[in-house]
């Protein structure tokens, strides 16, 4: 199994500019997640999807932050417009019933 | 919400020594992990334990629920132990709701 797969690694943009993250959950795993890494605040849960469908978003910080999962191998996490304190690694996570598996992040950086 | 708190904070010790790494809890959960961050930032499990004690090789869990407390043991540290060690629990204690994580214990081995 190729774990959970992410993309891109590395993201730089300019504030202002709309960011796409994108997420492969292992195959299988109805659970997925979107968790974020800061120094100030450590891994905080964004969102979970269920089956595909949005469970619980109140993580997300504000509107400018929007996920969606139209199937159940895909997922993406927007930002729009994109602004300096979103500087974070972001970490996509799925799970089959309780345990959940990572992947590496993507290391947003917005300048 | 649940509150997870990790101790100590901090540890530094040489090749060799054994740890005992602590999670405290606030509320009874249905799912507890432990993973490692290594320096490069992926997020490894390490273990899957909301009760009981399991064992992988040199590193073992014990997670007593009634109490609300989690340990994990190194013994023989290698410097590629090196890293943050972190403890997460589910949210609500329903199930694959979400993950919430402590602070996690930086972890360095010295050769």
């Amino acid at each position: 199994d190729a774990g959970v797969i992410q993309s891109p690694r590395h993201e730089v943009t300019e504030m202002g500019q709309e960011v796409t993250l994108r997420c492969k959950p292992i195959s299988g795993h109805n659970s997925l997640f979107w968790y974020r890494q800061t120094m100030m605040r450590g891994l905080e849960l964004l969102i979970y999807f269920n089956n595909n469908v949005p469970i619980d978003d109140s993580g997300m910080p504000e509107d400018r932050f929007s996920a969606k999962m139209p199937n159940a191998s895909f997922s993406t996490l927007k930002i729009q417009p994109s602004e300096p304190r979103d500087s974070a690694v972001y970490f996509c996570a799925s799970s089959a019933r309780i345990e959940a598996f990572f992947g590496q992040g993507t290391r947003l950086t917005v300048v | 919400g649940i509150q997870v708190e990790q101790s100590p904070p901090d540890l530094i010790l040489q090749e060799g020594a054994n740890s005992t790494l602590r999670c405290n809890f606030s509320d009874s959960v249905n799912n507890l992990q432990w993973f490692h961050q290594n320096p490069w930032g992926q997020l490894i499990n390490l273990f899957y334990i909301p009760s009981g004690t399991k064992q992988n090789g040199r590193l073992s869990a014990t997670t007593v629920a009634t109490e609300r407390y989690s340990l994990l043991y190194i013994s023989s540290s290698q410097t590629t132990d090196s890293g943050v060690y972190f403890c997460a629990v589910d949210r609500s204690g329903g199930g694959a709701d979400g993950l919430t994580f402590g602070k996690g214990t930086h972890l360095i081995i010295q050769p």
